[in-house]
């Protein structure tokens, strides 16, 4: 079936490095993905995205991957931050029809 | 401009209890989705509308009634609560089916 997971539930950086947060997709013709950050307490809140005819697309800090040959997305954040500290998840389109399906999410833990 | 707003923010219920709860957008969407969020489960669709008048089943709709009689809302109703609807429920509103969806802050809700 659909399923759109992250390869790993948590992890934990220090203040200033690198963070990439793997996920994984199963559908081929998936054509547009998310990235969401939620912080606790919160709603997910709209990072990046990226279409399938890209396979790099860059924010404030953020960068997204996009490997259609294996079906992966990634996203990295530059110089991590204590604020960056939440859950993140992507989210796929799925199959024509379908809603937007929803990882479960990697929980980004920094530490200063 | 507000963006997704939702009320109550926290509720707790008897079981058997029935209540709203509403979710208003200012961004002047066509789709509004209901999703819960549940520990280990990610986000999981209830209901949604595709416009004004119109509703559809998301992956989870037994238990729950939704009404959109404007643009602007859209009603969650449980008719009679069960433990098992204990969760964080989500609203969220988007330009088009399938694309970047905007969360509201979401509202706890604990049926005892």
């Amino acid at each position: 079936g659909e399923s759109v997971g992250l390869h790993l539930p948590t992890l934990s950086v220090q203040e200033g490095d690198n963070s990439i947060i793997n996920c994984a997709y199963s559908n081929s013709a998936s054509d547009y993905f998310i990235w969401y950050k939620q912080e606790s307490g919160k709603g997910p809140q709209f990072i990046i995205d990226i279409r399938s005819n890209m396979d790099k697309r860059q924010g404030q800090r953020v960068t997204v991957l996009l490997n259609k040959t294996v079906k992966h997305l990634s996203l990295q954040i530059a110089a991590t931050q204590p604020g960056d500290s939440a859950v993140y998840f992507c989210a796929e389109t799925g199959g024509q029809g379908t809603a937007l399906i929803f990882g479960k999410g990697t929980t980004l833990s920094v530490s200063s | 401009n507000a963006g997704v707003t939702q009320t109550p923010k926290f509720r707790v219920l008897k079981t058997g209890q029935s209540m709203t709860l509403l979710c208003a957008q200012d961004m002047n969407h066509e789709y509004m989705y209901w999703y819960r969020q549940d520990p280990g489960m990610g986000l999981r669709l209830i209901h949604y509308s595709v416009g004004e008048g119109t509703t559809a089943k998301g992956e989870v709709p037994d238990g729950y009634n939704v009404s959109r009689l404007k643009k602007q809302n859209f009603l969650l109703g449980l008719e009679s609560a069960a433990p098992s609807q204990t969760s964080v429920y989500f609203c969220a509103s988007s330009w088009r089916y399938r694309e970047t969806q905007y969360f509201g802050p979401g509202t706890r809700l604990l049926v005892l």
